[in-house]
């Protein structure tokens, strides 16, 4: 299977909103509600910031919101912070397991 | 706090093997499944699979199959990832993670940085 294909770079200035695109397929972004988004700083771990499409963790900043239509997932990051700066990674389940995406970079203008 | 904690870095030679450990503390570990995430330098993320906790079965993606083994000891709340044949193509980050809903991770291992050089 394939990554989920998601842009290579995304950028914004602070305080604005902007939208990361995660596409898939109607065999797992299509098919299952199970979408989560990670951020991940240079070396260090990934950290989840959605779960379930649109369900954020606790202590994660209500800034970043999850959607889903069709076969493509969709980060929101508002208000755009300097610290908001990483990579972003999508994952979906695709019935027998989890696919991520291609990953994102973020970068705050 | 739910903290997953890895094994060290290792540079290990073409053909070899490594055993990473996860030990997990803060939470009932059987409770939870625990997997495992590949990441080459400077490439995204790549699952591996996952380790049923209450019944020590694992599955695999495709692709880590045939030299990759998933391993439990209940008794010390820690997983294994086992990588025998080693390559230089197995050089990466491999992370631990833990399964708080389907295909969402929310704690994860610091990460052990695999080396496979002659």
């Amino acid at each position: 299977q394939s990554a989920l294909t998601q842009p290579a770079s995304v950028s914004g200035s602070p305080g604005q909103w902007i939208t990361i695109s995660c596409t898939g397929t109607s065999r797992d972004v299509g098919a299952y509600k199970y979408v989560s988004w990670y951020l991940q700083h240079p070396g260090k771990a990934p950290k989840l910031m959605i779960y379930d499409v649109s369900n954020r963790p606790s202590g994660v900043s209500s800034r970043f919101s999850g959607s889903k239509s069709g076969n493509t997932a969709s980060l929101t990051i508002s208000g755009l912070q300097a610290e908001d700066e990483a990579d972003y990674y999508c994952s979906s389940y695709t019935g027998s397991g989890t696919l991520f995406g291609t990953g994102t970079k973020v970068t705050v203008l | 706090q739910v903290q997953l904690v890895q094994s060290e870095s290792e540079l290990k030679k073409p053909g070899a093997s490594v055993k990473v450990s996860c030990k997990a503390s803060g939470y009932t570990f059987t409770n939870y499944a625990v997997n495992w995430v590949r990441q080459a330098p400077g490439q995204g993320l790549e699952w591996m699979g996952w380790i049923n906790t209450k019944t020590g079965n694992p599955a695999y993606a495709q692709g880590f199959t045939r030299r990759f083994v998933f391993s439990l000891d209940t008794s010390v709340s820690t997983a294994y990832l086992q990588i025998s044949s080693l390559m230089a193509e197995d050089t990466a980050v491999y992370y631990c993670a833990r399964d708080v809903t389907t295909a969402g991770f929310d704690s994860w291992g610091q990460g052990t940085l695999v080396t496979v050089s002659s």
